[in-house]
């Protein structure tokens, strides 16, 4: 069966601090993997995809950057955060056939 | 572009009561793909159903029922006999049928707290 990890699950980073979260999948290969962002009681907002490595499209302009470096490894990265970075970062996968997403336990950044 | 609006922000129910959540989607697309997500307090958020545009069949699971009406542009999902363990936030979400991006539009979510 298919899991998908993210680390860390929660994070507290200053302003202008560097970022970098992780997330794997596995038990599938070639998954559409995404980055979504959820405010506080808000809805999820997609912020990144990837249909391959080294594939990454942008959904909004921001300060974050993505990179798919193994097929199943999603990274989101950050130079210089920023306190609006502060949410609930979820990734996700989906296969080839199917549709639906199927989301990672999230990471919760505070951005202090 | 496609919108899901979600009116219902918050419902209370006791426990036992049947609930409906609402969700109402716009695109201008006929190939499309509905979802609904629970976010139990966790935060994960669990897949519950997909729907195609091409079958309005109304599907039901357990305690779960699904209503699909293209007339209307609605994806209502009803809970019957409510349990505490469905407290949690329902999304529901819209995806076309496109090859590539696949990427899903979600509402603004429902908060269900079941009362004991």
């Amino acid at each position: 069966s298919q899991t998908i990890h993210q680390w860390p699950a929660t994070l507290v980073q200053p302003v202008g601090s560097p970022l970098s979260l992780e997330c794997t999948v596995e038990g599938t290969s070639n998954p559409n993997l995404y980055w979504y962002r959820q405010a506080a009681g808000r809805g999820l907002q997609l912020l990144f995809y990837s249909v391959g490595i080294g594939q990454i499209s942008s959904e909004v302009p921001q300060n974050l950057s993505a990179s798919r470096p193994q097929d199943r490894q999603f990274i989101l990265s950050s130079k210089k955060l920023l306190l609006s970075d502060s949410g609930f970062y979820l990734c996700a996968w989906s296969g080839q056939r199917f549709y639906e997403q199927y989301f990672g336990p999230g990471t919760r950044l505070t951005v202090t | 572009a496609q919108k899901v609006t979600q009116a219902q922000t918050e419902i209370s129910v006791v426990e036992k009561e049947d609930v409906t959540l609402d969700c109402v989607y716009e695109t201008r697309d006929t190939t499309y793909y509905l979802f609904w997500y629970k976010q139990p307090p966790s935060g994960e958020l669990v897949f519950l159903i997909r729907r195609n545009s091409f079958d309005e069949q109304n599907e039901i699971s357990g305690r779960y029922s699904w209503n699909f009406q293209k007339s209307t542009s609605s994806f209502n999902f009803t809970i019957t006999a409510s349990q505490v363990v469905d407290s949690a936030v329902y999304f529901c979400a819209l995806s076309l049928m496109d090859t590539g991006r696949r990427a899903l539009t979600f509402g603004s979510g429902t908060r269900l707290q079941v009362q004991p």
